[in-house]
């Protein structure tokens, strides 16, 4: 069965290093997201592709990058990890525009930063 | 900035009752959307209603939406305890990303 599933699941690190979660979907789906949640704001959008080399800013994207250099992967990297980025990162993936269609998610990874 | 606002943020009912959580946004939209989310599980899409549509049903599920009031509803009805879990709507318009709202956790007392 087609899935997306994200990595790690769960991972610490420490302030000033690089992190970079992976998101790999089997859909062909070529819209992918990354998006935040942490309590009291829901889910906020980190940013966002609708193919291969395309990329786009979403509401919180300060501090974070990615790349899409294929359908199936859309990697978040942490330039230098700060405190203010604790918190779980859900990935996400469509192959219709948000007006036609759903988004599938993974099942988050949760990233902590001492 | 969220465009959702669900309301209210908890509702603890009993097993079997109806469940009705709101969703009011702030703008215009294309259609809006309902997911489910279990304790850290990711979201899972439950139904989508176009701005042109006033009610849709999916099993057990019934939504409206109310463009006037720029507001939807989501039922439940004769809730299961597996039904715990949050509900987040969310609207799109355009092209644009869909923007989510902060979420209803609903708890069913067995």
């Amino acid at each position: 069965d087609a899935e997306i599933t994200q990595s790690p699941r769960h991972k610490i690190t420490e302030t000033g290093r690089q992190v970079t979660l992976a998101c790999h979907q089997t859909w062909n789906h070529n819209n992918m997201f990354w998006y935040r949640q942490d309590l009291g704001h829901g889910l906020r959008l980190i940013h966002y592709s609708y193919g291969v080399q395309d990329t786009n800013k979403g509401e919180v994207s300060d501090g974070y990058s990615v790349s899409r250099s294929n359908t199936e992967d859309l990697p978040l990297t942490l330039e230098s990890a700060a405190s203010s980025q604790t918190s779980v990162y859900f990935c996400a993936s469509s192959d219709r525009g948000v007006q036609d269609g759903e988004l599938f998610f993974g099942e988050g990874s949760r990233l902590t930063v001492l | 900035s969220q465009q959702g606002e669900e309301d209210p943020q908890a509702l603890s009912i009993q097993e079997g009752e109806n469940a009705t959580m709101n969703c009011s946004y702030k703008t215009s939209i294309n259609n809006l959307q309902w997911y489910r989310q279990n304790s850290g599980r990711g979201l899972v899409h439950l139904i989508l209603i176009r701005s042109n549509e006033r009610e849709k049903h999916s099993g057990r599920l019934r939504v409206t939406l109310d463009t006037s009031k720029k507001s939807s509803s989501l039922l439940i009805t004769a809730s299961r305890a597996a039904d715990t879990a949050s509900y987040f709507c969310a609207t799109g318009f355009g092209n644009e990303k869909l923007t989510f709202g902060t979420g209803t956790r609903l708890t069913i007392i067995p």
